[in-house]
């Protein structure tokens, strides 16, 4: 059982409103990650975390902005949404070192209308 | 040419075969490797991975990994209609951030 939470899980917003989605948690992972991913396409990375207070761009250019104030806390937030931001996104977190994988969120579904 | 390359499917099999699913990487210093499985609609979760030369079995998974060939397969044995699903390559060099690649979408059929 994962025990990385997202939330809101589903989300529809109008455009020009700014939101915060949320990611936690509790393994103690070092490293965050925040992917877009539409359907049936492949994942692009747009934020990543390395520990507290560092926080670096991903592949893929985003106007969301993401914070790292405590260590089992990642959230990800738009200023002022667009239909264009319409996605999934999907958090995801790691330990440090190249033998261990990924474990992701269950996602939000965000539609920007 | 993309760090990491898949065909993206579908693959079809019918119940009960075995499917094979395969994945090159371009950066011989890649060091881990990781195959997921997303269902539509839902998160990847993690099924396999590997860090050695040669082959690595966990019930009907298998891992195959050939690091002079920059090869990694999964092999799904008895395979199930549940087991239809996009199966995503991920690989991680040495700066600790996997490359995905684009998955193969499987269909298994009755």
């Amino acid at each position: 059982e994962a025990d990385i939470y997202q939330t809101p899980r589903y989300l529809v917003i109008g455009t020009g409103k700014k939101i915060t989605l949320e990611c936690s948690q509790t393994m103690g992972h070092d490293k965050m990650y925040w992917y877009q991913q539409d359907p049936g396409m492949e994942l692009h990375l747009i934020h990543y975390s390395y520990g507290v207070n560092s926080t670096e761009k991903g592949d893929l250019s985003s106007e969301s902005t993401v914070s790292r104030i405590r260590t089992e806390h990642f959230p990800l937030t738009l200023e002022s949404a667009r239909p264009s931001h319409t996605s999934q996104y999907l958090c995801a977190s790691s330990r440090t070192g190249s033998a261990y994988g990924y474990t992701f969120g269950s996602g939000t579904r965000l539609t920007v209308v | 040419q993309k760090e990491v390359e898949q065909n993206s499917g579908p693959l079809s099999v019918p119940e009960g075969a075995i499917a094979s699913l395969n994945c090159t990487y371009s950066d011989r210093g890649s060091q881990s490797f990781f195959w997921y499985r997303q269902y539509s609609g839902k998160s990847p979760e993690l099924i396999m991975f590997i860090y050695s030369n040669g082959d690595k079995e966990d019930g009907r998974f298998t891992a195959q990994l050939n690091k002079a060939s920059q090869y990694v397969s999964l092999l799904i044995r008895d395979s199930q209609p549940s087991d239809s699903a996009t199966y995503l390559c991920a690989v991680n060099r040495a700066t600790d951030k996997l490359i995905f690649g684009t998955g193969t979408r499987l269909q298994v059929f009755p």
